[in-house]
């Protein structure tokens, strides 16, 4: 079965550029979390969605991140501008609530902005 | 409000020792379940084990054991005889099930480095 995927798995961009990762969840998964994670900060919840509605966001740091899921299999998180301070690695995770199952995650993002 | 504390931030073991990692949780929830993820140096979470509330029977899996106390809200993860392939960042994380249903919240992880 294929896991999480998340795209691209590296992206090298200049600050004032807009960024979007992207996330196809496990199929017939019905949570998607987006997470950053940061030497400094540890591993931080973002937003999450349930049946593509988002949930919570109140992890998102600032206006300059957006998300959205337009549909059940695909997702994505868009940073406008980006900042040095973004530069983190970014997952994407997916679970099937009604059996309580863990989170799945993809491979990551590793967003360096200059 | 749920919390998750993981004490150790970071513990280094000499191969061959056993080591505890610490894991202490925080919910009024009375149904909820907890997890433990690994994160080796190449990055991925990987899923180790769940645990729901009601079950506190302690799991055993190869060189992995976990132990669940409710009393001290605890879910305690031991490597025995550890390798260097065990070291990793590993995260406990509590899910409630009526409260903030379908997310998790994450301890700070433990850096566990098991040296030859």
């Amino acid at each position: 079965d294929a896991g999480v995927i998340q795209s691209p798995r590296h992206e090298v961009t200049e600050m004032g550029q807009e960024v979007t990762l992207r996330c196809k969840p496990i199929s017939g998964h019905d949570y998607l979390f987006w997470y950053r994670q940061t030497m400094m900060r540890g591993l931080e919840l973002l937003i999450y969605f349930n049946n593509n509605v988002p949930i919570d966001d109140s992890g998102m740091p600032e206006d300059r991140f957006s998300a959205k899921m337009p549909n059940a299999s695909f997702s994505t998180l868009k940073i406008q501008p980006s900042e040095p301070r973004d530069s983190a690695v970014y997952f994407c995770a997916s679970s099937l609530y009604s059996d309580h199952q863990p989170q799945h995650f993809g491979d990551g993002t590793r967003l360096s902005i200059l | 409000a749920q919390k998750v504390t993981q004490a150790q931030t970071e513990i280094s073991v000499v191969e061959k020792e056993d080591v505890t990692l610490d894991c202490v949780y925080e919910t009024r929830d009375t149904t909820y379940y907890l997890f433990w993820y690994k994160q080796p140096p190449s990055g991925e979470l990987v899923f180790l084990i769940r645990r729901n509330s009601f079950d506190e029977q302690n799991e055993i899996s190869g060189r992995y054991s976990w132990n669940f106390q409710k009393s001290t809200s605890s879910f305690n993860f031991t490597i025995t005889a550890s390798q260097v392939v065990d070291s990793a960042v590993y995260f406990c994380a509590l899910s409630e099930v009526r409260t903030n249903a379908g997310k998790s919240t994450f301890g700070d992880g433990t850096t566990l480095t098991v040296k030859p």
